[in-house]
């Protein structure tokens, strides 16, 4: 069965510090994996995918098969980053399955 | 953002009795997806469509029906509210009309308390 974990609750980091938001996945077939974030007060939005292996506001991800991992890192955390983020998962049937989310904390 | 709006933004009702959610799209997406929101818990599936009249179960289905008569409206209901269905729920579209799901687009968000 499908699953996507993301094992932290809570990070907080201090600005301009790197960040590193873990996502780790079980999944059977070929994986598409995304990261979504909920910014205060506005909907739920696409932070970037692996197909498309882009940076958007400085974040990267990178699927690691080998790990089952697809963690979400940023060099230098800004204030506007603090957010939550989840991690997703396109599976069979065209569902998109979840991690239960990592709130960044970026303090000055 | 794309054109997704929920409706009620904001519901309190009492246990026991039925609450239907409306997700209208304006998009044409094939694709629509209704998630329920809790601490500790993330996005949690609950049902979607794949098309006019076509459904399937999510993770978390017990307790909840869909209907989707019309590409750009997929309604949840709850037929008989339990207080353990209090929580934030969201709508989400995908895929162009004839494409594989891409990207979701939210809806805003649904809060229900049940009390």
């Amino acid at each position: 069965a499908q699953r996507v974990t993301q094992p932290e609750k809570l990070l907080s980091v201090f600005k301009g510090a790197p960040v590193e938001l873990k996502c780790n996945y079980s999944y059977s077939g070929s994986p598409e994996l995304f990261w979504y974030v909920q910014y205060s007060r506005q909907r739920l939005q696409l932070l970037l995918r692996h197909i498309s292996r882009e940076s958007i506001k400085g974040f990267t991800a990178d699927l690691n098969k080998g790990e089952t991992s697809f963690h979400l890192k940023k060099p230098f955390a800004q204030e506007e980053d603090s957010a939550m983020y989840y991690c997703a998962l396109l599976s069979y049937f065209n569902k998109f399955y979840f991690g239960s989310g990592t709130k960044l904390n970026v303090k000055p | 953002d794309a054109g997704i709006t929920q409706s009620p933004r904001h519901k309190v009702t009492e246990t026991g009795t039925p609450v239907t959610l409306r997700c209208h799209q304006t998009e044409n997406h094939r694709y629509m997806y209704w998630y329920r929101q809790d601490p500790g818990h993330g996005l949690r599936l609950i049902h979607y469509s794949y098309g006019v009249k076509d459904t399937d179960k999510g993770e978390v289905s017990d307790g909840y029906s869909v209907s989707r008569s019309k590409t750009e409206d997929f309604l949840l209901t709850l037929e008989s509210a339990t207080s353990s269905q209090t929580s934030v729920y969201f709508c989400a579209i995908s895929g162009s009309a004839s494409g594989k799901p891409g990207e979701l687009f939210f809806g805003e968000g649904s809060r229900l308390t049940v009390l």
